[in-house]
């Protein structure tokens, strides 16, 4: 299995708090990236890193940034969580464009 | 731009049957890569195939077989014989050669396979 670890794998907060979500890997893989699974949708992308300190935005990213200042972590941050952010956050890594994406466990964050 | 279509959301079959699940991509780029993905009802998501946009060849593994066509710009999944154990949602997934590593997923096709 490949080594990649997010946490935490549960986490309830309430609006308007701050919320970070981390992704480790230990596979030294050059992309690191952020889903959201949301029934109908499928996986969105929020956020993507091609290597540290170089990300950009997926297809639903307002509201979330990421920062990425070692190879192995990946941080999603919510910076005033909102209900519609109440999802699955999945991470993935991958180690080149034509290789295919590991998943992490997924996190469900609830926002009350 | 990229785009991912599975227009089937659910599909129900039963035991034995064969089954395809489409998937359509856009891409402007010529080098791109294509993907699979299972996702059982535990969560995780399983990776099934990849091909890359140089490579037409179908391919079939055991009860999986894929067929990609660039001129439909389709990457189809078929399971033939299905077994209950292949209910899950399937993924499709596309990274362009010139996007930054961006892999993005299509809406995902829900099989639920009845014994």
């Amino acid at each position: 299995d490949a080594g990649i670890t997010q946490s935490p794998r549960h986490k309830v907060t309430e609006t308007g708090t701050p919320v970070t979500l981390r992704c480790h890997q230990t596979e030294n893989h050059r992309y690191m990236y952020w889903y959201r699974q949301d029934p109908g949708h499928g996986l969105r992308l929020i956020h993507y890193s091609y290597g540290v300190k170089d990300t950009d935005k997926g297809e639903v990213s307002d509201g979330y940034s990421v920062s990425r200042s070692k190879t192995e972590d990946f941080l999603l941050t919510l910076e005033s969580a909102t209900s519609s952010q109440t999802s699955v956050y999945f991470c993935a890594i991958r180690d080149r464009m034509n290789t295919e994406a590991f998943f992490g466990q997924g996190t469900r964050l609830t926002v009350v | 731009a990229q785009k991912v279509t599975q227009a089937q959301t659910e599909i129900s079959v039963v035991e034995k049957e064969d089954v395809t699940l489409d998937c359509v991509y856009e891409t402007r780029d010529t080098t791109y890569y294509l993907f699979w993905y299972k996702q059982p009802p535990s969560g995780e998501l399983v990776f099934l195939i990849r091909r890359n946009s140089f490579d037409e060849q179908n391919e079939i593994s055991g009860r999986y077989s894929w067929n990609f066509q660039k001129s439909t710009s389709s990457f189809n999944f078929t399971i033939t014989a299905s077994q209950v154990v292949d209910s899950a949602v399937y993924f499709c997934a596309l990274s362009d050669g010139n996007q930054g590593g961006k892999l993005i997923f299509g809406q995902g096709t829900e099989l639920s396979v009845k014994p």
